[in-house]
């Protein structure tokens, strides 16, 4: 079956510092990629899609110089959380497609303090 | 935009009784899908559904796309603890960009 390697699991930072997320397919390639942001006890919030060798295509309302997306190979992407503030706290999840149906991460839990 | 509406948003249900949660896409879909996330984890396919009046069965589950296809449900007879979670349809409406748009779930807590 598909999997999809998402690390790390959890991260707290400074305010002001920036975090980095992987997202890698292990089994399969994945040339499109998508970045998920989750609130507590809410739904998944598309954030972007992740295109292999060209530009994310971010969701409006979403700053793209904030989250920044690179899909540098086609099994792996990364999100970076720039100048990360509290508000930027909340559950990140990448998904990919091998496929039916889509496979997640697990899920990276950013803590902003 | 597209916009998946899902209710009910809870349900607390006794074990043994069952479930049904239901989704409705404001455009027809090319297909639609079920996830399941579990307290603290990440969504996990359950299943796809594709052709117009589709019906599907999982063990207790059973997954129905309308005719229409924009309207979808799932049902789980006999709920155990083990079903609990946050159930998500999520609606694909086809094209070149594969991307979903999610229910705002049902959350399923299950009494022993």
């Amino acid at each position: 079956g598909a999997v999809v390697s998402q690390h790390p699991s959890r991260v707290i930072c400074k305010s002001g510092t920036s975090v980095k997320i992987e997202c890698r397919s292990l089994d399969f390639q994945a040339t499109t990629m998508f970045w998920y942001r989750q609130f507590p006890k809410k739904s998944l919030m598309l954030m972007a899609t992740s295109n292999e060798g060209s530009k994310a295509t971010y969701e409006q309302g979403v700053e793209k110089d904030k989250f920044l997306i690179n899909h540098a190979s086609l099994t792996l992407s990364t999100l970076t959380v720039t100048s990360a503030h509290p508000e930027d706290s909340s559950f990140y999840i990448c998904s990919a497609s091998k496929s039916r149906g889509y496979t997640f991460g697990s899920g990276t839990r950013l803590t902003v303090v | 935009g597209q916009q998946v509406m899902q209710i009910p948003q809870y349900q607390h249900v006794q074990e043994g009784e069952d479930f049904t949660t239901y989704c409705n896409s404001s455009t027809t879909l090319s297909n639609i899908q079920w996830y399941k996330q579990r307290p603290g984890g990440h969504p996990v396919f359950l299943i796809q559904l594709v052709k117009s009046g589709e019906v599907k069965k999982q063990k207790r589950l059973t997954f129905q796309f309308g005719e229409a296809k924009k309207n979808s449900s799932l049902h789980i007879t006999a709920t155990q603890t083990t079903d609990v979670g946050t159930y998500f349809c999520a609606g694909d409406s086809g094209g070149s960009n594969y991307k979903l748009t999610f229910g705002k779930g049902t959350l399923l807590t299950v009494n022993p």
